[in-house]
């Protein structure tokens, strides 16, 4: 079962472009992280939401986490080509287990110039 | 670089082999978790782990997998007699406790010919 739906699966864009990606479960979760990951490396955080209706910006990102606590959504604005990669939602089930995350299968993202 | 340290990035071994999989945290980390993305899947967690503890270890398959964190040196994935549906990326994430953001190496892959 998978916990953690994220959509689109792929995303092709031209640069400059908008664009959002999705994060949803029917699961509640105590917090809510959202990672990028390129080619050959690592989950790189980019952003923690823990409050249901939280929304974090990181300059052309805009992070929302649902009132529920089971979605949450990534915006881009005016998308670069240094944008593109997989982008991986994660989500812990329970306060002092965030070690524990469940991960979306990702949405990879590609900007092109 | 003060990161997450994986190593090796890249592994091969035969049907049957060992593979040792190594994980230096980040400095002053001494909390070690172990994840593994297999093709086409997120990422999912296999073990937690604090010096000379291993603290949850639920998402590890009951045979072949054993995990470490000694002391002194780096966490340690064993898996032994390897077979072709271990070949995935392991991934090792550190924090400083088990609740708060943890960061990712860049991974190691294994594949098992």
């Amino acid at each position: 079962t998978q916990l953690l739906e994220q959509s689109p699966q792929f995303l092709s864009i031209q640069e400059g472009e908008n664009l959002t990606v999705y994060c949803n479960s029917s699961s509640v979760f105590s917090s809510l992280q959202w990672y990028r990951q390129e080619p050959g490396e690592g989950p790189v955080l980019l952003v923690t939401v823990v409050t249901g209706g939280e929304v974090k910006k990181l300059k052309r990102l805009t992070f929302q986490f649902g009132d529920a606590r089971k979605d949450s959504s990534l915006h881009i604005t005016a998308a670069q080509p240094g944008d593109t990669g997989l982008y991986l939602c994660a989500g812990a089930r329970a306060r002092g287990s965030n070690y524990k995350l469940t991960f979306g299968k990702g949405t990879l993202l590609t900007v092109n110039p | 670089n003060a990161g997450v340290m994986q190593n090796p990035r890249h592994l091969v071994r035969r049907r049957g082999q060992e593979a040792r999989l190594r994980c230096s945290p980040m400095k002053g980390h001494s909390h070690v978790y172990w994840y593994r993305q297999l093709p086409e899947e997120g990422l999912k967690f296999m073990v937690y782990l604090q010096k000379e503890n291993i603290i949850d270890e639920s998402g590890m398959p009951k045979e072949r997998f054993s995990a470490e964190f000694p002391k002194e040196g780096p966490s340690i994935l064993r898996i032994q007699q390897v077979v072709r549906g271990d070949s995935a990326a392991y991934f090792c994430a550190s924090s400083s406790d088990g609740n708060t953001e943890a960061f990712f190496g860049q991974g190691t892959r294994l594949t098992v010919v």
